[in-house]
Formats: structure tokens, C-alpha cells, sequence
């Protein structure tokens, strides 16, 4: 089972919104990542956990807050966004330190942000 | 910074051989991913290299030359369901580090 889980598939929001991403993986991958993907880009990083532990966070906006409350779980707290935030969300995951780990990507969420 | 370069966009016959070439320029370097993306949808794993040479699995091979800084994706007997963008990507240290992706190739596969 490679399987990363993500809800939802597709969220609308408005721009004083508050809302989540949500991911789940049951692999024991403990390492899990954000990419945010515009339309014909390649996904971008956002943030990793590592351990339940977030290592690194690529200057995202603080209108975006990542939370691991498990092994298993990655959320995406979402507040305040702007139209030019809407995306493909990508969650993924990772096994430990193991060289050449191969990363397995959710299947997205699509936001839009009116 | 990190430079991953692909071709923007390849159009071949169905049954024929492609190859998507890509070659990189990064700080670091512990391993290449290829992945397949269908339009709107999310990246599959197709293939990891590592160490130079090349890694078949089925239809689709991937090579590597670290010297070089150089990868192609080989897809054989193309089908129309191969239509896609195919990522390469870059691990640039060990462990739980994340990936770095070219712009990535859009492949259309014509009768």
C-alpha cells in the first residue's frame, strides 16, 4: 500500500476564510511534505516535517500554518488567502532515512480562493 | 541556485520509442526521480537512479551519468494513456530531504 489520502479533493473559499487540508498516510513514513503546484509548474516545496517535527519551511506566508499531529497526519491550516493561492495542494511522504527514498504524493487538493 | 533543465514540450508516435532527456547543475546530488503527471492529477513514481547506468522496469527505462550531470527517461511502445508531463527531480542530500523538480516535459503521444 503506497497510498497518501488527502481531503478535500475541492475546497472554495473566500478571502476571510478559515479552513484545513488534511493528509494521511498509514506507510510509517515519517518524514512528510507541502508542495503547492500552479497550472503547467512543477510543484513547489512548502514545508517538511521530519519526525512530527517541522525542518523546513520555504518562507511560506504565515496565512499558511502546517500542523503533524502524528506520525500519520499532516494538516494544512488555511486563513486570509489571497485569489493568486489557488492551487493544487500536494501532500507527500517519505520513509526514514533510507538513501534514495522514494517520495509518494497524495492525489491533491484543488483550492480555489474567490 | 539549483538548475534542472527539460525540454518544454515532445510529440511522438504511439508504438514508437521517446526519450526525455534532462540534465542538472545543483549544490547536491543523492539521487534522480522521475514522475508521471496527467493533467490535474498528482505525480506518480516512475523511476530513482542513484548510481550511473541505467534502470528498466517494463516499457519505461531511466539512465544516469553523474559526471555528466545528465538523466533520460525512456518510454518504449508508447501508448495514448502515456500522454503527460514526466518530472525529473533531484535529491540533493541524504535522508529526509525533499525534491527539487525541473519545469518538466509535456508529452503528447499522436496515432
Amino acid at each position: 500500500d503506497t497510498e497518501v489520502t488527502q481531503t478535500p479533493k475541492h475546497l472554495v473559499m473566500g478571502m476571510t476564510n478559515k479552513k484545513s487540508l488534511k493528509c494521511e498516510q498509514h506507510m510509517g513514513h515519517r518524514a512528510m511534505y507541502w508542495y503547492k503546484q500552479k497550472a503547467k509548474k512543477p510543484p513547489e516545496l512548502m514545508f517538511v516535517y521530519s519526525y512530527e517535527k517541522l525542518s523546513i519551511n520555504e518562507s511560506v506566508p504565515s496565512r499558511f500554518s502546517p500542523e503533524c499531529p502524528n506520525s500519520s497526519l499532516l494538516n494544512l491550516h488555511l486563513h486570509a488567502l489571497q485569489p493568486e493561492d489557488s492551487a493544487l495542494y500536494l501532500c507527500a511522504s517519505s520513509p526514514t532515512d533510507r538513501v534514495g527514498n522514494t517520495i509518494y504524493f497524495g492525489e491533491g487538493s484543488w483550492l480555489t480562493v474567490v | 541556485g539549483q538548475n534542472i533543465d527539460q525540454p518544454t514540450e515532445m510529440t511522438a508516435t504511439e508504438g514508437a520509442i521517446v526519450q526525455i532527456n534532462c540534465t542538472y547543475q545543483t549544490s547536491g546530488f543523492n539521487g534522480l526521480f522521475w514522475y508521471q503527471q496527467h493533467a490535474g492529477e498528482a505525480p506518480t513514481f516512475l523511476s530513482y537512479n542513484v548510481l550511473d547506468g541505467l534502470e528498466e522496469k517494463g516499457r519505461f527505462s531511466s539512465f544516469l551519468s553523474r559526471s555528466k550531470g545528465y538523466s533520460y527517461l525512456l518510454l518504449k511502445e508508447l501508448q495514448m494513456k502515456d500522454s503527460a508531463s514526466y518530472l525529473c527531480a533531484v535529491r540533493l542530500y541524504s535522508g529526509n530531504t525533499p525534491l527539487v523538480f525541473g519545469k518538466g516535459t509535456r508529452l503528447s503521444v499522436i496515432a
